[in-house]
C-alpha cells in the first residue's frame, strides 16, 4: 500500500485570494502523478498529469508543479473564486495502474 | 461527446444480497477504472479493466468482481453484501492503459446496504 499525503486537509480563502496545497508520494518508482478537482454533486475532473520531474503545467488561473526526487506536487490557484470551492485530489499510479489517492483538500472560497 | 455513464444513480439492499452496477465509458475508450469512496475514507482503487481484461484490482475480496465487455462497458458486481459496503461507487474511463492517460469519471451509484 502507498501513501499519498496531502495537506491542509481543508482551506477557507477569501475572493481574490492566492493560494496552494500539497500532495506527498513515494519518491521511487515514479511513474505520474494525477490532479483532479471534485465539485459537490459532480464527478471528479481532470486537471493535470504530471509524468517528469520538474513539469510544470498551468491551465487558466490554476497551475501545478512537481518533484519526483522528494516527492511532491504542488497546486497553485491564483486569484480565488468562489467558483474554484472543490475538493483537489491527487492521485499516484503504481506500476499495474493501480491508482492511490489523497483524501484531498477541501477548498472554500468565501465572496 | 457524451460522458461516462453509470447506473443506477442510487441502490438501497440488504446485508447478503448481491448488486450489479454498471459503467459505460466515453466511446473510443478501452479503459475502465472502478472506485469506491466509503464515508470518510478517500477513493480506493477496486478494478482495472482494458481491452476485455482484468489487468489489476485493488485489496478488495473476491466477492467484488466484474467484467468488461466487447464494446468496453464494464459491470462492478459485489456478492453477499456486508454493511461496510455502504459507498459512492465511481466508474473511470481512459483513452488508454498508459498510467499517463487522464480519466473520466461518471456520477457514481450510491449503494446503501441495511
Amino acid at each position: 500500500i502507498l501513501n499519498v499525503e496531502q495537506s491542509p486537509q481543508s482551506l477557507h480563502v477569501q475572493e481574490g485570494d492566492s493560494t496552494n496545497f500539497t500532495c506527498s508520494f513515494p519518491s521511487s518508482n515514479f511513474y505520474a502523478l494525477h490532479w483532479y478537482r471534485w465539485e459537490t454533486a459532480k464527478s471528479p475532473e481532470a486537471l493535470f498529469v504530471m509524468t517528469l520531474n520538474g513539469d510544470e503545467k498551468k491551465k487558466g488561473r490554476i497551475s501545478a508543479t512537481l518533484n519526483t526526487k522528494e516527492g511532491y506536487s504542488y497546486l497553485y490557484i491564483k486569484g480565488s473564486q468562489p467558483e474554484d470551492s472543490a475538493t483537489y485530489l491527487c492521485a499516484y499510479p503504481n506500476t499495474g495502474n493501480q491508482f492511490y489517492f489523497g483524501t484531498g483538500t477541501s477548498l472554500t472560497v468565501i465572496p | 461527446e457524451a460522458g461516462v455513464t453509470q447506473s443506477p444513480t442510487h441502490l438501497i439492499k440488504t446485508r447478503g444480497q448481491q448488486v450489479t452496477l454498471r459503467c459505460s465509458p466515453i466511446s473510443g475508450h478501452t479503459s475502465v477504472y472502478w472506485y469506491q469512496q466509503a464515508l470518510g475514507l478517500g477513493l480506493q482503487f477496486l478494478l482495472w479493466y482494458d481491452e476485455g481484461e482484468e489487468r489489476n484490482r485493488g485489496n478488495f475480496p473476491p466477492r467484488f468482481s466484474g467484467r468488461q465487455f466487447p464494446n468496453y462497458s464494464s459491470e462492478l458486481n459485489v456478492n453477499a453484501l456486508e454493511l461496510e459496503d455502504s459507498a459512492l461507487y465511481l466508474c473511470a474511463s481512459s483513452s488508454g492503459a498508459g498510467w499517463y492517460n487522464e480519466q473520466f469519471f461518471g456520477p457514481g451509484t450510491r449503494l446503501t446496504v441495511l
